[in-house]
């Protein structure tokens, strides 16, 4: 039980597409983080949002675009990707945002970009 | 800011025997550490974490791991590995000033040997 759920599990999409990732969560927590996984590249974080505020967007391409309705829903909505956007895209959420708050991730969206 | 570094991408195992995977971490204070494993097409789970407090910490799976402030180090252990140990593991940073930003290390991928 991951308590994480992403949707799709696997994207193939062209350049000129436009296409959302969703993650939702049902563990009460009230952060949500974005993560890109590539291979042989540590995980890197994309967006944090803690209340639905967005509290960290760590200098992420304008073609990828969060949006967070509410503390259980976080969306990530692409257009005009590149071929280096190609990777595991992983949902997380956790209680706040602390740094002392464990992280519980989905098991993520593989995004294919041809 | 802080880093995280795990020197050994890729160890092989065999069942039974012991497995200990190195993480050497960079931060002013005394960070909040974690370690977490991903097994194929999955997200990352918790393996155990590392506030303060006792310096040798019990995790899930029958891990542990240790806190060693003047190594700046924490490694992962486990006395007899089992196949399904087979995955990748992450050591993670955080400190009380990057809210929400965990630096991930680039992983150890362990393979477990009949």
């Amino acid at each position: 039980e991951t308590g994480v759920t992403q949707t799709p599990r696997h994207l193939v999409m062209g350049m000129t597409n436009k296409k959302s990732l969703k993650c939702e969560q049902h563990l009460g927590h009230n952060a949500m983080y974005w993560y890109k996984q590539s291979a042989k590249k540590p995980l890197e974080l994309m967006f944090v949002y803690n209340f639905k505020e967005q509290t960290e967007n760590n200098s992420v391409p304008s073609r990828f675009s969060p949006e967070c309705p509410n503390s259980s829903h976080l969306f990530l909505h692409l257009h005009t990707l590149q071929p280096e956007d190609s990777a595991l895209y992983l949902c997380a959420s956790s209680f706040t945002s602390g740094t002392d708050q464990p992280q519980h991730f989905g098991d993520g969206t593989r995004l294919s970009i041809l | 800011a802080q880093s995280v570094t795990q020197p050994d991408i890729h160890i092989t195992v065999s069942e039974g025997a012991s497995l200990e995977l190195r993480c050497n971490y960079s931060y002013g204070a005394t960070p909040y550490l974690f370690w977490y494993v991903q097994s194929p097409g999955q997200g990352l789970q918790l393996l155990l974490k590392y506030f303060s407090g006792d310096t040798l910490v019990q995790g899930i799976k029958g891990f542990e791991a240790e806190f060693k402030r003047s190594q700046s180090s924490f490694n992962l252990r486990k006395p007899s590995v089992h196949w399904s140990d087979a995955a990748e593991y992450f050591c993670a940073v955080g400190g009380t000033d990057s809210w929400g930003k965990l630096q991930f290390g680039a992983g150890t991928q362990v393979v477990v040997t009949p």
